[in-house]
């Protein structure tokens, strides 16, 4: 079954700091992997896209990292802002049959603080 | 930008009463999607469909059906609401492009069910 895991499922930083995010699949098979930010109460919207041939890429001060070996993928977001508060989801999309089947993690939630 | 529009941010309606989300994309998208979001359980796929006329179940169909007329419009029917269904519901659409074989969500109707 595929499977998106998201550690850690909370995360309290100081304004200013760095922080990263993990997540872990069990997708099959692999079709690309999509980082989404989340507010509260509005729908997700992607911040990166990654697909198999490719190991890192950056939207401002996030960059995502993907090992497809190791079937992980991590989310840094440096030097932190207020703004930065939200709920951060992993996608894993495999291919079937031409169309895309996406596999969300459960997300981290992530507050910063002034 | 694509934009996924969902008709309403907030609704409250009463137990058992018929309940229609309306969604509509303006990219010509085929895919189309319904979510539900709830704590700690993430997104969860209610329906979906790849073409006018067409539908598929999603992980949690029970209670619920869709009705896609036109290839640019996916309704969500609750046809006898309960409180359990009380929850944020997401619509997606999306591209078989590869490269961006992602989803571009709505900004999400919140419902209460009394």
């Amino acid at each position: 079954k595929n499977q998106v895991e998201q550690s850690p499922q909370s995360l309290i930083i100081l304004e200013g700091k760095n922080c990263t995010l993990q997540c872990n699949y069990t997708v099959s098979p692999f079709s690309n992997l999509r980082w989404y930010k989340q507010d509260t109460g509005r729908g997700p919207v992607s911040l990166t896209i990654m697909t198999f041939s490719e190991n890192t890429k950056s939207n401002g001060r996030y960059t995502a990292t993907l090992d497809a070996d190791t079937k992980q993928s991590s989310l840094h977001i440096t030097a932190s802002q207020l703004s930065d508060s939200a709920s951060y989801i992993c996608v894993v999309s495999a291919t079937t049959g031409g169309s895309y089947i996406p596999t969300f993690g459960r997300g981290t939630s992530l507050i910063v603080h002034p | 930008d694509v934009k996924v529009t969902q008709s309403s941010r907030y609704l409250v309606k009463r137990t058992g009463e018929k309940v229609f989300l309306e969604c509509v994309q303006d990219m010509d998208h085929e895919n189309m999607f319904w979510y539900r979001q709830d704590p700690g359980l993430g997104l969860r796929l209610i329906y979906f469909s790849y073409d006018v006329k067409m539908k598929e179940k999603g992980d949690i169909p029970e209670g619920y059906s869709v009705s896609r007329e036109k290839k640019e419009r996916f309704s969500l029917i609750l046809e006898s609401a309960s409180t359990n269904q009380t929850s944020m519901y997401l619509c997606a659409s999306s591209s078989p492009d590869r490269e961006s074989g992602g989803y571009t969500f709505g900004s999400g109707t919140r419902l209460t069910v009394v």
